[in-house]
């Protein structure tokens, strides 16, 4: 089965850049989609198609994707931003959806 | 404007089944392309898929829980029903739906765009 596999967590202070990895077996040849998760609320898409943004998503949210390795990064944070993010792909051999093992981001 | 609502007990003994169900507004699952998906989440840990049923009622399951996963939706009522056997401590979490979509023109699944808040299952004797 396919394995997403991302840092535990990430401490940025407030405006500077929070850059979270996904990684995963030529992940560049997969669509990345990254959700938040704030405490006790649902998922929130916030990058799909590894690069785009739904309406609404702020755009200091970009996504990149290249070899191994997705990347959700967030400029000049907020404390807002605190929050789970995950990645998730499709496994096209099983047909499963795999998530990533989540990435808390932490605003100092 | 989209929504989903999880509904079921919230305790469950172990060895029982769980039965969930997922009522849904602002689309419908028999439009090409549209799905709903079952993601659970333990206390804590990381999101989990577990199942998606299809806008042609195709349904597919997580590859290690398929033995106890049974997937079903009724157009009428507009909703999703998630069965799950022979519950354990450990399928304690928060278990959530979401629409999910299927990119036709390049025939693979794509994003989970809008999900319910989520309903808290507890599995204990």
């Amino acid at each position: 089965s396919y394995v997403l596999t991302q840092p535990p967590s990430v401490s940025v202070a407030p405006g500077q850049t929070a850059r979270i990895t996904c990684g995963g077996n030529k992940i560049e040849n997969k669509n990345v989609y990254w959700y938040q998760q704030r405490p006790g609320q649902a998922p929130v898409l916030v990058i799909y198609y590894s690069t785009d943004r739904p309406s609404g998503i702020p755009d200091r949210f970009s996504g990149s994707n290249s070899g191994n390795t997705a990347t959700l990064t967030i400029s000049r944070l907020e404390a807002g931003d605190e929050a789970d993010y995950y990645c998730q792909v499709w496994d096209g051999d099983s047909d499963n959806c795999v998530f990533g093992s989540g990435t808390q981001v932490t605003v100092l | 404007q989209v929504t989903l609502r999880e509904s079921g007990p919230a305790l469950v003994r172990p060895t029982q089944t769980l039965t969930l169900t997922c009522t849904f507004s602002g689309f419908s699952l028999t439009t090409s392309g549209v799905c709903v998906s079952w993601v659970r989440q333990p206390p804590g840990k990381a999101l989990e898929w577990l199942a998606r049923i299809d806008w042609d009622d195709d349904k597919t399951y997580n590859t290690s829980l398929k033995t106890r996963l049974t997937i079903s939706m009724d157009t009428s009522k507009n909703q999703v029903v998630l069965r799950m056997t022979n519950m354990d401590h450990v399928d304690t979490g928060t278990y959530f739906c979401a629409r999910t979509s299927y990119d036709i023109v390049s025939g693979s699944y794509t994003f989970l765009d809008f999900w319910g808040q989520g309903a808290l299952v507890t599995v204990s004797s």
